[in-house]
Parts: structure tokens; C-alpha cells; sequence
């Protein structure tokens, strides 16, 4: 059975410029959420999706969005990007809302110039 | 508000000796207590987890220990092998609701 697979692995852009990471679950999985992972602040939650609704939300600015599609696929938005955006997004996929064993992909390497 | 802490950021082991991490956390709701590990440029792997009904669970060389009162769990890893240097998390959870993650611990074990 494939992983949790993320696309791209690396990206570099500048202030200002927006940004769409891609995820693909493990098939079945219809739960998937997003993290953000930064030196000395382990993984920090930024939203997840089940069925292509929002369950749950973390404390991060509007500037980053999320989006789910009907298999189950997702995608984050990063808007008007600055330096502190920098960081390796991680996305896990599970079951279902509220599974506790989280499958993690292995990341978007984010960095903002 | 950090809500689950690992304050030790690194941990330096023998090969063969016990490995044991720690996590505190502050909110008593959480019911659900899970470890990751992380190798260099691959994602977090689940490891073990407990639920806040028990006070320990163990799988292999790795056991986690529950402590409500104090709101502190740990991770023992016995014997410890260098295959086990990586980046320790501890997540918690409430009900259904997100994963709060602490800070993570780098262990090193030296052969």
C-alpha cells in the first residue's frame, strides 16, 4: 500500500508570492490534516480535513488555507508569504476524524526569500 | 500556549543502556497520548500510545508510562540501539479534536 505522498519536496519563493503544497493520502484514508514543523516549535496544527469539510482549525492567519477534494487528496495555500513561513509542511492522513494513529508524508521543504 | 512540553531538547544514550524521554503536559482533557519518531528528511512514524484509562503500555523495547496526576508521560526504550537515534514527539489529544504536538526530543545513541 502506497504512503502519504506530498508534492512538491522542495520549493523557494520570495515575500510576498503565494504558494499550493499537494497531498495524496493512503488510499482509504479519508482524514487528512496539515502540520508545520519549525525549529524549536515541534509540529504545530494547522487544519484538518474529513470529506471535503474542515473539522478542525489551529491558531495560524488567514493567509493559510486549506481545501479537500472528493478523493480525498488536499491542499494548502500559503498567501502573501513571509520569512517566518518558512518550514517543512507536513501532512498525515488516518481513517477517519479522530483516529490516533496519524500516517505522515515525508514533508514540503518551504522556503521564503 | 504550549500545552504539551518536551523540555529536554537532545538526550545523549549508550548503545544497550535505557533511553527514557519525557513530556509534560498541562491540559487535564487530554485522553489520548501518542510518541512519534523522526528520521532526517522523512516524516514523523507512529510509535506507541496510550489511552488515559491506562498507566502503561508497552510494545517490545518500548514502553510508555502515564502519570495523570502529575501530567507527565515518558518513554523508555530498553535496550537502546543506535537505529534509535532520531527526533522524539509526544502528541495528545482530546475527544477528536487536533493532535497537539511538544517540541520534540533529539536522542542519540552511541554504539
Amino acid at each position: 500500500k502506497a504512503g502519504v505522498t506530498q508534492t512538491p519536496r522542495y520549493l523557494i519563493k520570495t515575500r510576498g508570492q503565494q504558494v499550493t503544497l499537494s497531498c495524496s493520502p493512503i488510499s482509504g484514508h479519508r482524514s487528512v490534516s496539515w502540520y508545520q514543523q519549525t525549529p524549536g516549535q515541534g509540529l504545530q496544527f494547522l487544519f484538518e480535513y474529513f470529506s471535503e469539510t474542515q473539522r478542525n482549525k489551529g491558531n495560524f492567519p488567514g493567509r493559510f488555507s486549506g481545501r479537500q477534494f472528493s478523493n480525498s487528496r488536499s491542499e494548502m495555500n500559503v498567501s502573501t508569504l513571509e520569512l517566518g513561513d518558512s518550514a517543512l509542511y507536513l501532512c498525515a492522513s488516518s481513517l477517519d476524524v479522530g483516529t490516533n494513529e496519524q500516517f505522515f508524508g515525508p514533508g514540503t521543504r518551504l522556503t521564503v526569500l | 500556549d504550549q500545552q504539551v512540553k518536551q523540555n529536554s531538547p537532545s538526550l545523549s544514550v549508550q548503545e544497550g543502556r535505557i533511553s527514557i524521554l519525557n513530556c509534560d503536559y498541562t491540559n487535564s482533557m487530554f485522553d489520548y497520548f501518542l510518541w512519534y519518531k523522526k528520521y532526517p528528511a522523512e516524516g514523523p512514524t507512529f510509535l506507541i500510545s496510550i489511552s488515559s484509562i491506562k498507566d502503561k503500555n508497552e510494545d517490545g523495547r518500548f514502553t510508555v508510562f502515564l502519570n495523570k496526576s502529575a501530567k507527565h508521560l515518558s518513554l523508555h526504550i530498553v535496550p537502546s540501539q543506535p537505529g534509535d537515534s532520531a527526533v522524539y514527539f509526544c502528541a495528545a489529544r482530546r475527544n477528536t479534536g487536533k493532535l497537539i504536538f511538544g517540541q520534540g526530543t533529539t536522542l542519540q545513541v552511541k554504539p
